[in-house]
């Protein structure tokens, strides 16, 4: 079955210090792979996402993840937390191409980030 | 920016009664999905929408829920008759690609 998994719910980080949001998905065919930011009472904002090629990605606020198929890991990091980067991100994967593949969530994981 | 608009942005229904959730999609997207996140739980997969049919549902997407794209523009999920716990923030998402984008949600309270 497909299945994403987040470990930890909740992070703490304080500001100015590196934040790291583990992911791992089961797929026996190539993943396409997302981060999803969601702040309090708002909508799912797409962070980055691999699709193919490079497999450090950069995407905005200053987050990046890398794709390692061989420990079928897609973690998110950023150098230095920022107050504003206190919200909740999800780890979502499509698996295949075929066009109406569904996005798998991870269970998401909360990010604190103390002054 | 095109983007995915979802209408109310929150609604209160008692038990027992229907709800429709609306949404617009990004005009040239093909697929269309409806997600459910339970207050302080994951994000679940309701229902894809493709060429006018559904085209893969969860087990939550019960005989109580149906969709539609009614003019070519609008995408709705219906629950005929809420429960309790159909109380949840209901998220719309169209993808054309690799992406797949998603309105600001409905909070649907069910009292």
């Amino acid at each position: 079955a497909q299945s994403v998994t987040q470990l930890g719910s909740h992070v703490s980080v304080s500001e100015g210090a590196l934040v790291l949001l583990r992911c791992n998905y089961s797929s026996s065919v190539p993943p396409y792979l997302f981060w999803y930011v969601q702040y309090p009472n708002q909508g799912l904002q797409l962070l980055l996402k691999y699709t193919t090629g490079a497999t450090l990605v950069k995407g905005i606020n200053g987050f990046e993840a890398e794709f390692k198929k061989s420990e079928t890991s897609f973690h998110l990091t950023k150098p230095s937390a920022h107050m504003s980067d206190a919200a909740e991100y999800f780890c979502a994967v499509i698996y295949g191409n075929t066009g109406f593949q569904k996005l798998v969530f991870g269970t998401g994981t909360r990010l604190l980030v103390s002054p | 920016e095109p983007e995915v608009t979802q209408t109310p942005s929150h609604q209160v229904t008692q038990m027992g009664q229907e709800v429709i959730l609306r949404c617009v999609p990004i005009s040239n997207h093909l697929y269309f999905y409806w997600y459910r996140q339970i207050l302080g739980q994951k994000v679940e997969f309701l229902v894809s929408f493709y060429n006018n049919e559904i085209s893969e549902k969860s087990e939550i997407f019960d005989d109580q829920f149906s969709v539609e794209r009614p003019d070519g523009s609008n995408f709705t999920l219906k629950i005929r008759s809420t429960k309790l716990e159909d109380s949840a923030m209901y998220f719309c998402a169209s993808r054309m690609a690799t992406e797949a984008f998603f309105g600001q949600g409905t909070r649907l309270t069910v009292v």
